[in-house]
């Protein structure tokens, strides 16, 4: 089964730059790579997703190295409000495609002025 | 506002009941994915429906069940509640068959207390 690792909290301040990475061994083939925001009492909210190599939307990038068995979530310039948890999800596909979805338990990224 | 609802918001009960969560997804989206996150075990995955049959299974007790109706809401079915099963749940839709390929919009949540 995959499973996904990711640091348990992170501090940085209003205009840097954050990297976040989550390791996943045993990613299949076809696993396709997830980061997700959540604010406290709301559910996740997509922020990017990506296979190979890397990845950029209007909020973030996301690095994914050739052998896939990690990603790491860079977020520029970070401000107050991007104080939240963020989940790193892969498909755990495996050799019996059973769909089963894995999410890493989290990062807590603390934004101070 | 991600489109999907959840009712209720929500949930009081007592060891030993049976309550039913629902949740109702984006116009549009087929399939349907349910998620237990707890304090101590985080966002677990549950279940995922696509148009009405059972797509994936993950860390669901027995005591758990779901469906998804024709009209492509879908129920949470928790029985014989333990003390352990407090927890936020969670459903999300998305438009395709498999849950790590599309991105998912999660609901609001249904906050569950077992006293």
């Amino acid at each position: 089964l995959a499973k996904t690792t990711q640091p348990i909290s992170m501090d940085s301040y209003e205009g840097q730059e954050v990297n976040i990475t989550c390791s996943h061994n045993n990613i299949a083939t076809n696993d396709y790579i997830t980061w997700y925001q959540q604010f406290p009492s709301q559910g996740p909210r997509f922020i990017i997703q990506g296979y190979k190599t890397k990845v950029t939307n209007e909020v973030a990038s996301l690095f994914i190295p050739a052998d896939r068995k990690s990603s790491t979530l860079s977020l520029p310039r970070v401000s107050l409000s991007d104080t939240a948890v963020y989940y790193c999800l892969v498909g755990d596909r495996g050799s019996s495609n059973t769909g089963k979805l894995i999410f890493g338990q989290g990062t807590t990224l603390q934004v101070k002025p | 506002d991600s489109g999907v609802t959840q009712t209720p918001k929500h949930l009081i009960t007592a060891t030993g009941q049976r309550v039913t969560l629902r949740c109702s997804p984006r116009s549009g989206d087929l399939s349907v994915y349910w998620y237990q996150q707890s304090l101590d075990q985080g966002l677990q995955f549950l279940i995922q429906y696509y148009n009405g049959e059972e797509r994936a299974k993950g860390n669901i007790l027995e005591r758990f069940s779901a469906q998804q109706f024709p009209d492509l809401h879908s129920e949470l079915n928790l029985s014989s509640l333990e003390l352990g099963d407090s927890a936020l749940y969670f459903c999300a839709s998305s438009g395709g068959l498999a849950g790590v390929d599309n991105e998912q919009f999660f609901g609001p949540g249904t906050r569950l207390t077992v006293l």
